[in-house]
């Protein structure tokens, strides 16, 4: 299958910061999404990007399939951002792939 | 109401109890997943389905079953349960062609086996 790697692992932020977490993907992709998922568990679709940029108020992904990388970009960070953020990998609509996660903890 | 459900959204169970997860979709999509995360990881695919008659097994798939009912329903089964399979348990669905391809998550079954 494909190897999909996070980094970092781990990150604390002081509210107002801004952050990059990194997705690397070991082999060709036409499908790449990002997720956070909250405290309660729950997994909410941030982008769905398999080329190019997205920008969704405080957030914005970046992929560059050719080099096999996507970036997420968090900027002015709150509080809530707290969580984990995930990639998810696929190819030609099949199975999917996921990354370890970022841990991310904003403090106030 | 949601697009992707599952039940139940909790579950304690005891060692060699046939357990059964259920899920429905009313997004129309053909695909379905079955997926657990373990605590500090990421998701492992357990089985998918790409229509009613087409299952297939994923990463994880011992000691588990699945039965696709229809095309809104996935259900999941752990015929014999034991300790190391509590985890939290996803259900996904996506569809199929350009710009139909986002995977769409359901809100989890924690399930913890005693």
């Amino acid at each position: 299958g494909i190897q999909v790697e996070q980094s970092p692992p781990d990150l604390i932020l002081q509210e107002g910061a801004n952050s990059t977490l990194r997705c690397n993907f070991s082999d060709s992709v036409n499908n790449l999404q990002w997720f956070h998922q909250n405290p309660w568990g729950q997994l909410i679709n941030l982008f769905y990007i398999p080329s190019g940029t997205k920008q969704n108020g405080r957030l914005s992904a970046t992929t560059v399939a050719t080099e096999r990388y996507s970036l997420l970009y968090i900027s002015s960070s709150q509080t809530t951002d707290s969580g984990v953020y995930f990639c998810a990998v696929g190819y030609n609509f099949n199975k999917f792939y996921f990354g370890s996660g970022t841990k991310l903890n904003v403090k106030p | 109401d949601a697009d992707v459900t599952q039940t139940p959204r909790n579950r304690i169970t005891k060692t060699g109890k046939r357990i059964m997860l259920e899920c429905s979709q009313t997004k129309g999509h053909d695909r379905m997943y079955w997926y657990r995360q373990d605590p500090g990881l990421g998701l492992r695919l357990i089985y998918y389905s790409f229509d009613v008659k087409d299952i297939n097994k994923g990463e994880i798939s011992d000691g588990y079953s699945v039965s696709r009912q229809a095309q809104a329903k996935f259900s999941l089964s752990l015929e014999s349960a034991i300790p190391n399979q509590t985890a939290l348990y996803f259900c996904a669905t996506n569809g199929q062609g350009a710009g139909a391809n986002e995977q769409f998550f359901g809100p989890g079954t924690r399930l913890t086996v005693l």
